[in-house]
Parts: structure tokens; sequence; C-alpha cells
């Protein structure tokens, strides 16, 4: 069963732009949730889908929002990207929710804004 | 609101020591608790759980007992390796099922 699947890697934006990055989850799983981790901050919650609704969402500015498809792949997107955006993405997927059950972790998408 | 408080790292042993990394947790209702583990170089995955007091997760030789009286999901391993460097992380359910609240990682160093 293929895993947890985030693209692109690595990401370098400037201040202003905005970005999108998708996140594949695993086969049969429903619940996607997206995370911001930072060396300060450590991991924070951006929000959570289960098919196609937003149930959940972190304290994070309007600038950052997301969607999930039919397929259960989801996107976030971030708007007029700030130098404190920079921090890797993680999103992690789960068949009922974050709470309930073990996480699978994608590796990351790394954010940097130069 | 609910919350996570863990030790400070980084947390520096020699291998075969004996560790414990504190987890401390204020909470409404009956969260369940996680420990996840971030190795280097890989993604974040569960180390072991307990869904409510008194339960003991276990895995890999790592143990977490959920402590309703002293609010606390402290890890402890009888005798670390060189591979058990990572970063720890503690979680609990929110109100719902539908989000994690994470302390901010407790990163682990082995010496040989």
């Amino acid at each position: 069963k293929a895993g947890v699947t985030q693209t692109p890697r690595y990401l370098i934006k400037t201040r202003g732009q905005q970005v999108t990055l998708s996140c594949s989850p695993i086969s049969g799983h429903r619940s996607v949730s997206w995370y911001q981790q930072t060396p300060g901050q450590g991991l924070q919650f951006l929000f959570e889908y289960f098919s196609e609704t937003q149930r959940n969402k972190g304290n994070f500015p309007g600038r950052f929002s997301g969607r999930q498809f039919s397929n259960s792949r989801s996107e976030m997107n971030v708007s007029t990207l700030e130098l404190g955006d920079s921090a890797l993405y993680l999103c992690a997927s789960s068949t009922t929710g974050p709470g309930g059950e073990k996480l699978f972790f994608g590796s990351g998408t790394q954010l940097s804004v130069l | 609101g609910n919350s996570v408080t863990q030790m400070e790292g980084p947390v520096t042993l020699s291998e075969e020591a004996f560790l414990t990394i504190n987890c401390t947790y204020t909470a409404t209702g009956y969260p369940s608790l996680f420990w996840y583990v971030q190795y280097p170089g890989e993604g974040l995955q569960l180390l072991l759980k307990a869904t409510k007091a008194d339960d003991k997760g276990s895995n890999k030789g790592f143990e977490a007992t959920y402590r309703k009286e002293t609010t606390s999901f402290h890890l402890e391993k009888g005798s670390v390796q060189v591979s058990d460097s990572a970063v720890y992380f503690c979680a609990l359910s929110g109100d719902s099922n539908y989000q994690l609240i994470w302390g901010a990682g407790t990163k682990l160093i082995i010496k040989p």
C-alpha cells in the first residue's frame, strides 16, 4: 500500500506570492489533516478534512486555506506569503480522524519564503 | 482549552541508560494520548497510544501510562540505543477526534 504522498518536496517563494501544496492520502483514508512544523513553535494544527468537509480548523489567519477532493486528495493554499510562513508543512491521513487512531504522515513540503 | 507540556530538550544520554521524557496535559473530557516519533530524515510515526485512564501503551521497548490523577503520560524506556535518537512528540486528542494537540517535541540524543 502506498504511503502518504506530498508534493512538492521543496518550495522557494518570495513574500507576497501564493503557494499550493498537495497531499495524496493512503488509499481508503477519508481524513486528511495538515500541520505546520517550525523549530520554534513545534507542530501546529492547521485543519482537518473528512469526505470533502472541513471539520476543524486551527488558529491560523485566513491566508491559510484548504480543500479536499472526492478522491480524498487534499490541497492547502497560502496566499500573500510572509517570511514567517517558512516551515515544514506536513499532512497526515487516517480512516476516521486524527484523534481517534493512528495517523500516517507524509514526508512534508519544506517551504522557504524569501 | 486542551494543552500539552513536554520537557524541553535536547536530552542527551549514554547508550543503555534509562529514559524518561515527561509529558503533562490539561484537558476536558477523556482524551486519548499519543507519543509520536520523528527519526532523522523520516516522517512522523506513531510510537504508542493510550485511550483511557490507567491504560499502558507500549512499543519497541517504550512504555507510557495514562495517569489521570497526575494528568501525565511520561515516556520511558529501560535501556536506550543509539538508534532511538529522534524527536519525540506527546499529543492528545482535542474535544473531538478531529484534531490532535501537540507538545513542543523533545529531541533525544543517545551517545555510544
